[in-house]
């Protein structure tokens, strides 16, 4: 079964661009949800959708912005990007069964905004 | 508003020993609890969460955490160390629309 795949892997943008990465959960898992990872603010949840929902939101800006398609492939959008928005962006597919949730993070999509 | 604090940053334990890594967390709605593992030149990997029902909630790779109320923790414990679980270690507060993370918890464990 392949595991959660994030595209791109690398990716360089200036300031005042828009980027968008991609995330293509496990095939079956209808949860995905977004993370950001900097040496100084550590992981930050982003948001989370389920069924092309977002379900839940963390204390981001309005630039930063996400979808789920109705295959579970999600996709993050950030506008008018800042050097700030330099990071690792993770995305994680989720699957609860009997009670039990499993979570499995992809290898993450590394920005780097100049 | 929710916050998360784990105590130590670094902690080192000798092999076969007890892991024990501290986390405390505020919230002002019953919370999600978690508990996230990176290991060098891998991805984070969830080790377990606490929702709501027993407050000891087992995990992977031999972890466990209990929740308590009234201590407002959910303190990671394994009972013997292994090298292999040299990583980072994160907890996380999750509910009321949010989700906050620890600054995570370096683990070294010593032959």
């Amino acid at each position: 079964k392949a595991g959660v795949t994030q595209t791109p892997r690398y990716l360089i943008k200036t300031r005042g661009q828009q980027v968008t990465l991609s995330c293509s959960p496990i095939s079956g898992h209808r949860s995905v949800s977004w993370y950001q990872q900097t040496p100084g603010q550590g992981l930050q949840f982003l948001f989370e959708y389920f069924s092309e929902t977002q379900r839940n939101k963390g204390n981001f800006p309005g630039r930063f912005s996400g979808r789920q398609f109705s295959n579970s492939r999600s996709e993050m959008n950030v506008s008018t990007l800042e050097l700030g928005d330099s990071a690792l962006y993770l995305c994680a597919s989720s699957l609860r069964l009997g009670g039990q949730e499993t979570q499995y993070f992809g290898p993450g999509t590394r920005l780097l905004v100049l | 508003a929710q916050s998360v604090t784990q105590l130590g940053s670094h902690v080192s334990v000798s092999e076969g020993a007890l892991v024990l890594l501290r986390c405390n967390y505020s919230s002002s709605v019953p919370p999600y609890l978690f508990w996230y593992v990176q290991y060098p030149n891998q991805g984070l990997q969830l080790l377990l969460k606490y929702t709501t029902g027993a407050t000891l909630v087992k995990g992977i790779n031999g972890f466990e955490a209990e929740f308590k109320k009234s201590e407002t923790s959910f303190h990671l414990t394994k009972p013997s160390a292994h090298m292999s679980d040299a990583a980072e270690y994160f907890c996380a507060v999750g509910g009321d629309n949010d989700m906050r993370f620890g600054a995570g918890t370096r683990l070294t464990v010593k032959p």
